[in-house]
């Protein structure tokens, strides 16, 4: 079964540093999703991909966030700067065409800044 | 604003007995979809189930079942003969059809006793 997968499982970063985050989602989905869970706080939207562009952000999502899709596979989330509080779990999610399909998620990646 | 809520925040049951968890979603939208993902300790996230909101059949998949009442505005999940292995954090969540965004429960978490 086609699943979306993320690198790596664990990032450890100092405060300040960019780093960046790495997903292939399934081959046919055309719509491409991160989430952020601080831990043991609940699943929270970032942004929405469509089209090589972003079609949704949240309030989280400042300037310090950028996604891309620079090849046909790969989808990356970056964050320039990294502060404490972007320790998280990320998850990567893709989806078909149809609306009403369901989002498959990404095992994650969990982001230490120390 | 759209919003879910899972008023049990921890549960803990011993293992063979029932347990219910239980989701109230607000939305003023007519068409929408209802989720419940699973997170087990290892962290990833993995899809139950969805409703849309036209589809108010209770649906059952082996030890799991799950109720959505319109009217009450609740998702709630049941596992019947509860193993250890259902020990996770389960989330309910909304998406509106007009939108693309999950919006995530806090999640409840479940302790299943040996």
């Amino acid at each position: 079964e086609p699943e979306v997968t993320q690198t790596p499982s664990h990032q450890v970063t100092q405060m300040g540093q960019e780093v960046i985050l790495r997903c292939v989602p399934i081959s046919n989905h055309l719509y491409f999703y991160w989430y952020r869970q601080i831990l043991g706080q609940k699943v929270e939207f970032l942004v929405s991909f469509y089209n090589n562009e972003i079609s949704e952000k949240s309030e989280i999502f400042d300037d310090q966030f950028s996604v891309e899709r620079p090849d046909g596979s790969n989808f990356t989330l970056k964050i320039r700067s990294t502060k404490l509080e972007d320790s998280a779990m990320y998850f990567c999610a893709s989806r078909g065409l149809v609306v009403a399909y369901e989002q498959y998620f990404g095992p994650g990646t969990r982001l230490t800044v120390t | 604003a759209q919003k879910v809520t899972q008023a049990q925040t921890e549960i803990s049951v011993v293992e063979k007995e029932d347990v219910t968890l239980d989701c109230v979603y607000e939305t003023r939208d007519t068409t929408y979809y209802l989720f419940w993902y699973k997170q087990p300790p290892s962290g990833e996230l993995v899809f139950l189930i969805r409703r849309n909101s036209f589809d108010e059949q209770n649906e059952i998949s082996g030890r799991y079942s799950w109720n959505f009442q319109k009217s009450t505005s609740s998702f709630n999940f049941t596992i019947t003969a509860s193993q250890v292995v259902d020990s996770a954090v389960y989330f309910c969540a909304l998406r509106l059809n007009r939108d693309d965004k999950i919006i995530f429960g806090k999640g409840t978490r479940l302790h299943i006793l040996p």
